[in-house]
């Protein structure tokens, strides 16, 4: 079945340092979505992104799907203490129902 | 709007007790999930379903059982707790996919956290 890798596991970066968080399948995606876990929360829904090679952006956030629309990165921009959490990436497949990456836990340090 | 509702919030079972977790969503959603989430190792599907009456099967559904009566609800049942089953357990509902519509983010209940002893 499919397979969602996201790398990498932990990351501690200083208060304004950029963050990058990895997400690759082992199958093509129809499209892939992005959560974030606040500690101690539910995940929230970020965004989805549909189409090959699409970039979005929100604020400091930006995503990327890609060209094979096998894999994916978040990356944010002069971190804060408010993006600490945990980042999850969740494909679908065609026709199929999501699965999520083991996800990343950001730590800001200020 | 309340969104998705879980209940109990946190819950400790001796083995071999049985409970059912309730999820509740006011959003007229047509699927509804039930995830299992552990320390590293994201979020897992247990079962879900993709409207009133009808369940299935997702990645580690053996121990649990579910039913879907009402569209708004759906009810997630242990049988005979074992400590394997200590876990967050989040719901989540999510609306029908449609050609052209681009927001189909799940919708994320607060979670039962559950421990076995």
């Amino acid at each position: 079945g499919q397979q969602v890798m996201q790398i990498p596991q932990y990351q501690h970066v200083q208060e304004g340092e950029d963050f990058t968080t990895y997400c690759n399948s082992s199958t093509t995606l129809s499209n892939i979505q992005w959560y974030k876990q606040r500690p101690g929360g539910h995940p929230v829904f970020l965004i989805q992104l549909v189409k090959s090679g699409e970039v979005k952006k929100q604020k400091r956030l930006t995503f990327q799907f890609g060209e094979a629309k096998k894999n994916s990165s978040l990356h944010i921009t002069a971190t804060q203490t408010t993006d600490v959490g945990t980042y999850f990436c969740a494909g679908l497949e065609y026709g199929n129902k999501l699965v999520f990456g083991a996800g990343t836990i950001l730590r800001v340090k200020s | 709007n309340a969104g998705v509702t879980q209940t109990p919030k946190f819950r400790v079972l001796k083995t071999g007790q049985s409970m059912t977790l309730l999820c509740a969503q006011d959003m007229n959603h047509e699927y509804m999930y039930w995830y299992r989430q552990d320390p590293g190792m994201g979020l897992r599907l247990i079962h879900y379903s993709v409207g009133e009456g009808t369940t299935a099967k997702g990645e580690v559904p053996d121990g649990y059982n579910v039913s879907r009566l009402k569209k708004q609800n759906f009810l997630l049942g242990l049988e005979s707790a074992a400590p394997s089953q200590t876990s967050v357990y989040f719901c989540a509902s999510s609306r029908v996919r449609m050609t052209g519509v681009q927001d189909y983010g799940y919708t994320f209940g607060s979670g039962t956290r559950l421990t076995v002893v």
